[in-house]
């Protein structure tokens, strides 16, 4: 157990639909990020959270957002789901700074079908 | 901008055998940089990190790393691969948004 809990592990829902990921960071821990994993793309950046903040923004579509609320949790939104954004999201955390190191959690895996 | 090449998609090493997984980074300081190895359904692991100072870095399960200025690289080693090392390795370098970037990833195979 690395200490940062995302729920679901999976999720199935159809084209069109919204889904909620949800991250619980390691204990202590400041900042949160998200990833999307993809065979074909790899690991990609989406968005970073500090205390509340928004920190950074990578490949994120106008489609996804995401927040980091009072006791740190995040949750990461995607809407009007397509086929290509079956993947795996990962929620990491870190004390402050990449700098760190990430912990990650175990991933959600979504399926569009 | 920062970025990270593996060049091995997928190498294969026999149980025992020496193992070398290279990675190459692009970035205009000192980097940070990370290695981080992921086992199927399963999120990454941290196995080693470079912040500064002594070039030869030891990180958990037997894992070495070394980070070379002149080659802009920071290749994995491990003197003898056990079964359980088959997984996914990921080379990360720390990003100006304060962020990781990831390479495309090494699977590793083990034959008995």
């Amino acid at each position: 157990d690395s200490g940062v809990t995302q729920t679901p592990k999976h999720l199935i829902t159809a084209t069109g639909q919204r889904v909620t990921l949800r991250c619980s960071p390691r204990s202590g821990d400041l900042s949160v990020y998200w990833y999307q994993q993809s065979l074909d793309q790899g690991l990609q950046f989406l968005i970073q959270y500090y205390n509340g903040e928004e920190r950074a923004k990578g490949n994120i579509l106008e489609r996804f957002s995401a927040q980091q609320f009072p006791d740190l949790h995040s949750e990461l939104n995607l809407s009007s789901l397509e086929l290509g954004d079956s993947a795996l999201y990962f929620c990491a955390s870190s004390p402050q700074g990449a700098g760190y190191g990430y912990t990650f959690g175990s991933g959600t895996r979504l399926t569009v079908v | 901008a920062q970025s990270v090449t593996q060049p091995d998609i997928h190498i294969t090493v026999s149980e025992g055998a020496s193992l070398e997984l290279r990675c190459n980074y692009s970035y205009g300081a000192t980097p940070y940089l990370f290695w981080y190895v992921q086992s199927p359904g399963q999120g990454l692991q941290l196995l080693l990190k470079y912040f500064s100072g002594d070039t030869l870095v030891q990180g958990i399960k037997g894992f070495e790393a070394e980070f070379k200025r002149s080659q802009s690289s920071f290749n994995l080693r491990k003197p003898s691969v056990h079964w359980s090392d088959a997984a996914e390795y990921f080379c990360a370098v720390g990003g100006s948004q304060g962020n990781l970037i990831f390479g495309k990833g090494t699977k590793l195979s083990v034959k008995p």
